[in-house]
């Protein structure tokens, strides 16, 4: 079963450092999005792939996050000079087309020291 | 402003028994709902899903239950099974768009 696969599973730093997690989605899906978890709250959108085109990302995308699908396949985020307030459970999901629902992989857990 | 509304944090129940799992929304726009199941340490799991079109959907022992004139959604897990416990995520999305809004959870105990 190759589902939604993030890596690495958790990711400890100091403030200022930056970071990269990596996002391998369904093969057959086209659609890829970045979501953000914190403890008690369900999963914030931050940004959306189809294909390789970056087509819509939130407010709560800050400049220090970039997002990247170089090939349409696995997807990058990248967060630089992080801050303590980024520490949190960073989801990737993926999709096919229509109303298909999205498939999560199991996150990135962000601990900021 | 939480458009997608989950007030129960928890809810604990018996074996067996019926779960009920409510969620309201604000946004008149939405005309898709979701629920997602959450274990420990892994992503969330789609679970159950429901067009506007339609006023209840079931799968197995989840059904979903939609009222549009409340803004009102509901999940039954009928019977309840110990490994039914988890977080439940109720989300809705908007006709063209591809991104749901999730709600806080409902973190659901079914005791033995």
């Amino acid at each position: 079963d190759t589902g939604v696969s993030q890596d690495p599973r958790h990711k400890i730093t100091k403030r200022g450092q930056n970071v990269t997690f990596r996002c391998d989605p369904i093969s057959e899906h086209n659609r890829l999005y970045w979501y953000r978890q914190t403890l008690g709250q369900g999963p914030e959108f931050l940004t959306y792939f189809q294909n390789e085109a970056q087509l819509e990302k939130s407010r709560l995308l800050s400049d220090r996050f970039s997002a990247e699908r170089p090939k349409g396949s696995f997807s990058t985020l990248e967060i630089q000079r992080t801050e303590q307030g980024d520490s949190a459970m960073y989801l990737c999901a993926s999709s096919g087309s229509g109303n298909q629902p999205q498939h999560f992989g199991d996150g990135t857990r962000l601990s900021i020291l | 402003d939480q458009q997608v509304k989950q007030n129960s944090p928890s809810l604990s129940v018996q074996e067996g028994r019926i779960s009920i799992l409510n969620c309201d929304y604000t946004n008149s726009m939405f005309d898709y709902f979701l629920w997602y199941k959450k274990y420990p340490a892994e992503g969330p799991t789609f679970l159950i899903s429901i067009s506007s079109i339609k006023d209840k959907n079931e799968d197995g022992r989840f059904t979903v239950f939609l009222n549009k004139s409340a803004k009102h959604l509901s999940l039954h897990i009928v019977p309840s099974q110990p490994g039914d416990s988890a977080v439940y995520f109720c989300a809705a999305k908007s006709g063209g768009s591809y991104i749901p809004t999730f709600g806080r959870g409902t973190s659901l105990i079914v005791h033995p």
